[in-house]
């Protein structure tokens, strides 16, 4: 069973720009969460999908923001970028069945998009 | 908000000691503690802990949860240097839809 597939795995960005990244999960997992990871501030939570809805955002601006598809694979779009968003961006997946619900919250990860502003 | 303070921050052992890496959290609702070992870019899954006082083992690794006094430890014993890692700990709330991780113990073994 393939994991979790995260592209591009290296960018670089200056200022200003914006940036999108992809992420293709575990087959028949359904939620994809995304983290943010960075020396100062280690893994950030951003959002979380599960059957296309964002169920839940972590405290990050609006120019952060992603959306899932149909087959589940999600992307997240980083606008007018800063020198503070580099960082290491990682995709989750699970077979979280509903939110609230007794289920698998263990996270697979994929390895990551090393982001670079400069 | 929900808290997890890993100690100690960087620890460097030689091949065959025994090391403990400890967890402690602050979460409302409190669900489950999970432990991700990270080498390169991707986490991967050591354990998940949802009650108190029952010993998970994988191998050398093994780890344990106190509910009552909100923490954790990871054991690793007879280390080798391929444990040389970061080792993440991180904690789930009954809405079950995030984690909130530690800062994260980094582990060097020494040949």
């Amino acid at each position: 069973k393939a994991g979790v597939t995260q592209t591009p795995r290296y960018l670089i960005k200056t200022r200003g720009q914006q940036v999108t990244l992809s992420c293709s999960p575990i087959s028949g997992h359904r939620s994809v969460s995304w983290y943010q990871q960075t020396p100062g501030q280690g893994l950030q939570f951003l959002f979380e999908y599960f059957s296309e809805t964002q169920r839940n955002k972590g405290n990050f601006p609006g120019r952060f923001s992603g959306r899932q598809f149909s087959n589940s694979r999600s992307e997240m779009n980083v606008s007018t970028l800063e020198l503070g968003d580099s960082a290491l961006y990682l995709c989750a997946s699970s077979s979280r069945p509903g939110q609230g619900l007794k289920g698998n919250e263990k996270l697979f990860f994929g390895s990551g998009t090393q982001l670079s502003v400069l | 908000e929900d808290k997890v303070v890993q100690s100690p921050l960087s620890l460097v052992v030689h091949e065959g000691d025994t090391v403990t890496l400890n967890c402690s959290y602050e979460v409302t609702n409190f669900r489950s503690l999970l432990w991700y070992k990270q080498e390169k870019k991707a986490p991967t899954f050591l354990f998940m802990l949802t009650s108190s006082g029952i010993e998970k083992k994988s191998g050398r690794l093994s780890s344990i949860l106190d509910k009552k006094e909100l923490f954790s430890i990871l054991n690793i014993t007879a280390t080798q240097t391929g444990d040389s890692a970061i080792y993440l700990c991180a904690v789930t709330d009954n809405a079950g839809n995030m984690l909130t991780f530690g800062g994260g113990t980094r582990l060097m073994v020494k040949p």
